[in-house]
């Protein structure tokens, strides 16, 4: 089965300052997505940028970006340029695109980190 | 504007008593799911839709039900709530079951008492 794994429970940053947050992945696919959500205190789930395995070149949101490295099945979280309204929790998400045990089309997340930005 | 609507958003209630949680998605999406998070748990799928009429389980299934007898509802039914079941739930929809993000409603927060 495929996990999620977020190292970092917490993480700080000075605002306009760069921040990098960590995502490693297990599976035997070769297809799939990866996602960043980001769970502001209103709890509404919004995504923050996504990624393709078959692309090679790392997605880019204006100040989101990633470095996914497919073989070592990490695909990292940068925001530059951090700003106060980037505090959240941030959750690393993998999707198959394939059919594997009963939940079909199944987002599979990781526990999260817990982003904060100091003024 | 695009979006998945729940409903309601906040709801006390007390054991035993069933209570159904709308979902609501006007993309004319086929795939629709609900989650529920928990602190030290993350997300975990409750029950899932590939098109109308057609639902099957996610993780964790005990204590809910679920129909989709209209593409753009996906009602999730707790027919005798316990206090396990307090918990934030998330409706979510994508355009098929294998295809890009998954698109959340906001959230709707249940404590049963």
């Amino acid at each position: 089965a495929q996990t999620v794994t977020q190292s970092q429970p917490e993480m700080s940053v000075q605002e306009a300052e760069t921040v990098t947050l960590s995502c490693t992945y297990d599976t035997s696919e070769s297809d799939y997505y990866l996602f960043w959500y980001k769970q502001p205190p209103s709890r509404q789930m919004i995504l923050v940028i996504r990624q393709e395995a078959y692309k090679q070149q790392n997605a880019t949101e204006n100040r989101f970006s990633v470095n996914f490295q497919k073989a070592a099945k990490s695909f990292s979280l940068k925001i530059s340029d951090s700003q106060l309204g980037d505090a959240a929790m941030y959750f690393c998400a993998y999707r198959s695109l394939m059919n594997y045990g009963g939940s079909q089309g199944n987002l599979i997340f990781g526990k999260g980190t817990k982003l904060s930005v100091k003024p | 504007e695009a979006q998945v609507t729940q409903n309601p958003r906040y709801l006390i209630t007390v054991t035993g008593k069933k209570l159904t949680v709308t979902c609501s998605q006007n993309m004319n999406h086929e795939y629709m799911s609900w989650y529920r998070q928990d602190p030290g748990l993350g997300l975990r799928q409750i029950y899932y839709s590939m098109n109308v009429e057609v639902t099957d389980k996610g993780d964790v299934p005990e204590g809910y039900k679920v129909s989709r007898k209209e593409k753009r509802n996906f009602p999730l039914i707790l027919e005798s709530p316990s206090p396990n079941q307090t918990s934030l739930y998330f409706c979510a929809s994508s355009l098929f079951r294998d295809v890009g993000e998954l698109f959340f409603g906001e959230g709707s927060r249940l404590t049963v008492l």
